[in-house]
């Protein structure tokens, strides 16, 4: 039972540089989530998702881009990325995040550890 | 606005001794309450959750919650430390935001248990 698989487990990148974050659940969660783990701070949504084709933005969702073609997948992509986006990016998802249904569990990858310099 | 506050960011206690980590929070409505661990290089896991009913709840571990009202608090206890407990704990709050789950976080507690 894989649960929630996100990869790569490290990146390094230089100022500027794009990529994409891949995150992948095999539990059919429609509710899928991207944060940011900085000390001190604490969690921060970035970007979430309650079902195929549909996103929202969270409280920090400057300078990522997400997009939900499948249930299954939900890639973040950084557009240019920039130091202060060093951080650990999770991505958590639950059986639904829509209205009436406020007390599923999250469920967390392990974590991709991003450095920009 | 509504927040969640834990109190002490970093907490040691000795191996068998009484965990105690502490979270309030403030909301006008009933809340649901989480308590999540995160080990060290890992994604965050879930201890246990207060939605209704009994207020005071077991979760994984030997950790328990008890939920009380009037004080806004869902402090998390263990009775006897154990070395596998060191981790960072956070505590969090669902709320009802229309449409939208709205969950919010504590910064987090990390666990120091020493021989």
């Amino acid at each position: 039972n894989a649960g929630v698989t996100q990869t790569p487990k490290f990146q390094v990148l230089k100022t500027g540089q794009s990529m994409t974050l891949q995150c992948a659940q095999d539990m059919n969660h429609e509710y899928m989530s991207w944060y940011r783990q900085d000390p001190g701070m604490g969690l921060r949504l970035i970007h979430y998702s309650v079902g195929a084709g549909i996103t929202d933005q969270g409280e920090v969702p400057n300078g990522y881009n997400v997009s939900r073609s499948t249930t299954e997948d939900f890639p973040l992509r950084l557009l240019s990325a920039a130091p202060s986006q060093t951080s650990v990016y999770f991505c958590a998802s639950s059986y639904s995040g829509g209205a009436g249904d406020y007390n599923s569990p999250l469920h967390f990858g392990n974590g991709t550890r991003l450095t920009v310099t | 606005a509504q927040s969640v506050t834990q109190l002490g960011s970093h907490v040691s206690v000795s191996e068998g001794a009484l965990v105690l980590l502490r979270c309030n929070y403030s909301s006008s409505v009933p809340p649901y309450l989480f308590w999540y661990v995160q080990y060290p290089n890992q994604g965050l896991q879930l201890l246990l959750k207060y939605t209704t009913g009994a207020t005071l709840v077991k979760g994984i571990n030997g950790f328990e919650a008890e939920f009380k009202k009037s004080e806004t608090s869902f402090h998390l206890t263990k009775p006897s430390a154990h070395m596998s407990d060191a981790a960072e704990y956070f505590c969090a709050v669902t709320l009802n935001a229309g449409n939208n789950r709205k969950l919010i976080w504590g910064l987090g507690t990390s666990l120091a248990v020493n021989p």
